[in-house]
């Protein structure tokens, strides 16, 4: 079936400019998570939702970022007064959530969103 | 800070050689896994490894677990220049929430 997709592939905009990057989790997923990764860097944590319960924003770095998922499906990660330190790679990951609870699941990551601020 | 940390860094090998990556972490664990991240894009889920077991293999992979030294380790047997890639553990405490480490960078030469 189709994996993750995230659009746009890449995105170059000026400083101060607002940017939406949107995530596609593979159906019946109800876990998603938005990653931010700088060039030679692992993976930051930015937000996570699971199915209808509030999400974790923990990992968001300032009020300027912000996300939304609509009907428990599809993600839109916004970026607002863009800087240049916010360019990075932006990957979304879902996975399912099994009953057991706690623990992490195999997550399947999209190819994601290359933004360059300029 | 990083909960896992990869090691080392960067690993340049021949083809046909073994490659062994660690990953060490801090506090207890549920399960820990290996990604494959090929040019920057996303990665690509290789193994899950659960607390209660010690050793997992899935084709040229082999993982270990040793939790009394919150460690595991990577070993790709009989590499190909395809296996170029960077590589990353993922941890979780018990949080639906994984701390990545910054990867091991491979490459394998034909």
């Amino acid at each position: 079936g189709a994996g993750v997709s995230q659009s746009p592939s890449n995105k170059v905009t000026e400083k101060g400019k607002d940017v939406e990057l949107r995530c596609d989790p593979i159906s019946g997923h109800t876990a998603l998570y938005w990653y931010r990764q700088s060039l030679g860097q692992g993976l930051e944590f930015l937000i996570y939702f699971q199915g209808n319960s509030a999400p974790d924003k923990s990992g968001l770095p300032s009020d300027r970022f912000s996300a939304e998922r609509t009907g428990g499906s599809v993600s839109t990660l916004t970026i607002q007064r863009t800087q240049q330190e916010d360019s990075a790679v932006y990957l979304c990951a879902s996975s399912l959530s099994l009953p057991d609870g706690g623990g992490l699941y195999e997550q399947y990551f999209g190819p994601g969103t290359r933004l360059t601020v300029t | 800070s990083q909960q896992g940390e990869e090691d080392p860094q960067a690993l340049s090998i021949q083809e046909g050689e073994n490659a062994t990556m660690n990953c060490s972490y801090k506090t207890s664990i549920n399960n820990l896994q290996w990604y494959r991240q090929n040019s920057g894009r996303g990665l690509v889920h290789l193994i899950l490894i659960r607390s209660n077991e010690r050793e997992k293999h899935s084709g040229r992979l082999r993982v270990t677990l040793d939790t009394s030294k919150k460690s595991s380790s990577l070993l790709i047997t009989a590499s190909r220049a395809a296996d170029t890639a960077s590589y990353f553990c993922a941890t979780s405490g018990g949080s639906y929430i994984p701390t990545f480490g910054r990867g091991t960078s491979l490459i394998v030469h034909p």
